[in-house]
């Protein structure tokens, strides 16, 4: 089942914050957060397993809820190398190998 | 080296062509996948293999046919396939199979069927 990110699209200021979030309707066992550049693979945020867990590295952090139902990224004083689309992608049970489904993605636009 | 390789970068070919789109990784990962992407959409699983052997097939038709001859290495055979399969292949690994395993992705192949 695809979790539901929002918003779709994000147009900041460099300096500016912006949070995005990845929801289901069942709790996860896992979240995932990637970063993807136009015509790049993406890239490897962070993970998240426990609920109320709460991540971060210089200014990009997340957190995942107590129910394990939502998740949301969060970009401090945005730099123009945050542009991209970032997508959530997301376990609701461990069946033998990681299968991860991603959400449709928000794409994220800093202007100097 | 932390990279997964992908080759070739492009591929165009005919709907009654037969060809193959490589993935190479040196990290000692145990699991590897193949992820479908359109444009401006997410990654679509389709394999993962975890040590050597098909854990998950996501229904994916026949015509693409996937193989892993040893750790470092996997395929993806492609025979008669579609225009609407046109889309952006990639190829991941992690160091194993559980669901808290960073993906490390290449940079794809953009596969052009016509």
């Amino acid at each position: 089942q695809q979790p539901v990110q929002s918003p779709q699209a994000v147009i900041l200021r460099e300096g500016e914050d912006a949070v995005i979030n990845c929801s289901s309707s069942k709790a996860l066992y896992s979240v995932h957060w990637y970063r993807q550049k136009h015509g790049e693979a993406p890239i490897f945020l962070m993970i998240l397993l426990k609920g109320g867990e709460q991540k971060g590295h210089d200014k990009i952090s997340a957190s995942f809820n107590e129910k394990k139902q939502q998740s949301s990224l969060y970009l401090t004083a945005s730099q123009l190398s945050y542009s991209g689309t970032y997508f959530c992608g997301t376990e609701s049970e461990f069946r033998g190998a990681q299968k991860l489904v991603f959400g449709q993605g928000t794409r994220l636009t800093i202007n100097p | 080296d932390t990279e997964v390789t992908q080759t070739p970068k492009h591929l165009v070919m005919g709907m009654t062509n037969k060809k193959s789109l490589k993935c190479e990784q040196h990290m000692g990962h145990r699991a590897m996948y193949w992820y479908k992407q359109k444009a401006k959409k997410p990654p679509e699983l389709m394999f993962v293999y975890s040590y050597e052997k098909l854990s998950i097939n996501e229904s994916v038709p026949s015509r693409f046919s996937p193989e892993c001859p040893n750790s470092s290495l996997l395929n993806l055979h492609l025979h008669a396939l579609q225009p609407e399969d046109s889309a952006l292949y990639l190829c991941a690994s992690s160091h194993g199979w559980t669901g808290s395993e960073k993906l490390f992705f290449g940079s794809g192949t953009q596969l052009s069927v016509l």
